[in-house]
């Protein structure tokens, strides 16, 4: 079975303020990564996923993440925030050898941008 | 192209009604799911459904059926409803590769009163 761990249920941030969100797994298999967000009163939308190649991955609106195998962590950065930014961000696994595709998430990260 | 829509938006509930939570997808996807999300608790999976005409339970199914209508179509019912069932319900759906995006409904608000 995986897990996920978002420590920081909320982060508080200034406008042009770089920020990470951090994302911890547990897995005894190896897995796909991927970052969720989810404006108010909406739905969630794919940011990023890692897959395989390099542990570096780009994502849209700015935002990437690095997979660090030996840390098991796939943190989320961007380098200056917007308001607009503001939004609740999920982390989430799947476990690659499986035959369907079931993700498990965490408990998200409230990101609060302010002017 | 409408994506995955949801239906109702919000619904109240008193303890013990019943209710069917509606979904529905546009892109052709063959994986449809029901995820519940509670605040400090990310989201939950209820049901899937890989395939039309199959369904499986997820970590939470307990109080709770779907039916995979057709290839567009997964609907939830809660057949006795109960406060613990209060939630956002969020349907989302995905082509069966291993890799593919889950795509996300705007989510149903439920008070169970």
């Amino acid at each position: 079975a995986q897990s996920v761990t978002q420590l920081d249920s909320q982060v508080p941030v200034f406008e042009e303020a770089p920020v990470e969100l951090r994302c911890n797994y547990s897995s005894s298999v190896s897995v796909y990564l991927f970052w969720y967000v989810q404006y108010p009163n909406q739905g969630l939308q794919l940011l990023l996923k890692y897959l395989s190649g390099s542990t570096l991955v780009k994502g849209i609106n700015g935002f990437e993440a690095e997979f660090n195998k030996s840390q098991t962590s796939f943190h989320l950065r961007k380098p200056s925030v917007h308001i607009s930014d503001t939004a609740e961000y999920f982390c989430a696994v799947r476990n690659m050898n499986t035959g369907f595709q079931k993700l498990v998430f965490g408990t998200g990260t409230r990101l609060l941008v302010s002017p | 192209n409408a994506g995955v829509t949801q239906t109702p938006k919000f619904q109240v509930l008193k303890t013990g009604q019943s209710m069917t939570l509606q979904c529905a997808q546009d892109m052709n996807h063959n994986s449809m799911y029901w995820y519940r999300q509670d605040p400090g608790m990310g989201l939950r999976l209820i049901y899937y459904s890989a395939s039309e005409g199959t369904t499986d339970k997820g970590e939470v199914p307990n109080g709770y059926n779907v039916s995979r209508l057709n290839k567009r179509e997964f609907s939830l019912r809660l057949e006795s409803a109960a406060p613990s069932q209060t939630s956002v319900y969020f349907c989302a759906s995905s082509a069966d590769r291993v890799t593919d995006t889950q795509y996300f409904g705007p989510g149903t608000r439920l008070t169970v009163l």
